[in-house]
């Protein structure tokens, strides 16, 4: 089954401690974003990634890093987690290098609370 | 800089049509729509490109206005299903970011 998969799905977790959301497609995609959802704030894009070894940040970028070692996979990466982090995180992946010009497949979703 | 949405919410009875409109600031390559129910994951409604035609299937169709960077999603005969918030995301010309407005909350009553 074609598919994006996010993991984990829900986190609680501490100021500082950091953490890693995993985001993982098997739809041979080449392009990959991370966006994050808040109450009256709608998506917001975090970064994005055109294919392997080529990321750009998104809209809301500070505390967030990203890697795209393989197609398949882009992690986000929070190093020092903190409170305003807190949002539902979408993962989603595109046919295309592009990413405008095609469908966006989203993950189910990754609800993280940072005390 | 995301696309302003209009309305920010709307309620409707069963078989009446709605309109929700996407405005952007940038002169625009292409404007995507989504529907989200509470507690899932945004789904893929149709895609608008510049110098492309309408788009519609079934009861719900855009357009899109190059002129004015617009677009607008036209809901007919709204059925309970349609319950739920929709998102405009846009992509400026030159530029491989994909932007969403703050989302219009459809309701749809029986």
């Amino acid at each position: 089954e074609a598919q994006v998969t996010q993991n984990p799905r829900y986190l609680i977790t501490v100021t500082g401690k950091k953490l890693t959301v995993t985001c993982s497609q098997n739809m041979n995609h080449e392009y990959m974003s991370w966006y994050r959802q808040d109450p009256g704030l709608g998506l917001r894009q975090i970064y994005y990634s055109m294919n392997v070894e080529v990321t750009d940040k998104g809209d809301v970028p500070e505390g967030y890093k990203v890697s795209r070692k393989e197609k398949r996979n882009f992690p986000l990466i929070l190093e020092s987690p903190s409170p305003n982090q807190t949002s539902l995180y979408f993962c989603a992946s595109s046919p295309s290098s592009g990413g405008r010009s095609y469908e966006q497949y989203f993950g189910p979703g990754t609800r993280l609370t940072v005390t | 800089q995301q696309p302003v949405q209009s309305p920010q919410a709307v309620i409707l009875r069963e078989g009446e049509d709605a309109v929700i409109n996407c405005s952007s600031s940038k002169a625009l390559y292409s404007v995507h729509w989504y529907r989200q129910k509470h507690g899932e994951a945004p789904v893929f409604l149709m895609i608008l490109l510049k110098g492309g035609e309408q788009k519609g299937h079934e009861k719900i169709s855009a357009s899109f206005n190059e002129k004015k960077q617009q677009s607008s999603l036209y809901l007919t005969a709204s059925q309970l299903s349609y319950s739920g918030t929709y998102f405009c995301g846009t992509a400026p010309a030159g530029s491989y970011q994909l932007t969403f407005g703050k989302g219009t909350k459809l309701s749809v009553i029986p």
